[in-house]
């Protein structure tokens, strides 16, 4: 079993559609999850991140945690042709490194 | 804002050179990464550095890479004698704190390595 899994898309979705993205895991060591937007050929940007379980809000963003099923969830809100990316979750803890999953490429269509 | 820049965003390089790829962390951070991401697959760890020393390091980074903090500003990636699988983007990034505690760790735009 890989340690992340994402399911890589592509997801095509209209113009102020809600999008969920997700990832499951296999390491119960993991505390710190992440999720980073990357447009093509350029760096992951940090979007935001969440300790442990529970959910966290920025804005048209909202990241949840459960990890008594290790699953975690990225909802963007009232979504825009500029959310257009790569969706990159990530994961961290016992070790000094994140494991990243896979990556969604997501389209919003105007 | 604060920011990761990486140097070169693009080299080209024949099998067998070496090659340096530069980064400037953020800069009051403490730790430092490298991460690769070869065309299509996920991005993946190579290698952790603090305190002037490598705090960990992944099956990729054997041998022909080593990494250097030449002065208080500069961290810098190095592959000794470059092969055709090491074409990749190589990101650098850096946290203020141990990755472990901490979920924030920020990437620089990445170098993109081609070997001929």
């Amino acid at each position: 079993q890989k340690e992340v899994e994402q399911d890589p898309g592509p997801l095509s979705v209209p113009e102020g559609a809600i999008v969920s993205l997700n990832c499951t895991y296999s390491n119960s060591a993991f505390q710190y999850f992440m999720w980073y937007r990357q447009y093509s050929r350029k760096g992951p940007e940090l979007l935001m991140y969440t300790y442990s379980s529970g959910n966290k809000e920025d804005g048209r963003f909202t990241a949840q945690v459960d990890k008594s099923s290790k699953y975690i969830s990225l909802f963007i809100r009232d979504s825009q042709p500029s959310d257009s990316a790569t969706y990159l979750c990530a994961m961290s803890g016992g070790a000094q490194k994140l494991v990243f999953g896979q990556g969604t490429r997501l389209t919003i269509n105007p | 804002e604060p920011e990761v820049t990486q140097t070169p965003s693009h080299q080209v390089t024949q099998m067998g050179q070496e090659v340096i790829l530069r980064c400037v962390p953020i800069s009051n951070h403490l730790y430092f990464y490298w991460y690769r991401q070869i065309l299509g697959q996920k991005v993946e760890f190579l290698v952790s550095f603090y305190n002037n020393e490598i705090s960990e390091k992944s099956e990729i980074f054997d041998d022909q890479f080593s990494v250097e903090r030449p002065d208080g500003s500069n961290f810098t990636l190095k592959i000794r004698s470059t092969k055709l699988e090491d074409s990749a983007m190589y990101f650098c990034a850096s946290s203020e704190r141990d990755i472990r505690f901490t979920g924030e760790l920020f990437f620089g735009e990445g170098s993109r390595l081609t070997v001929l």
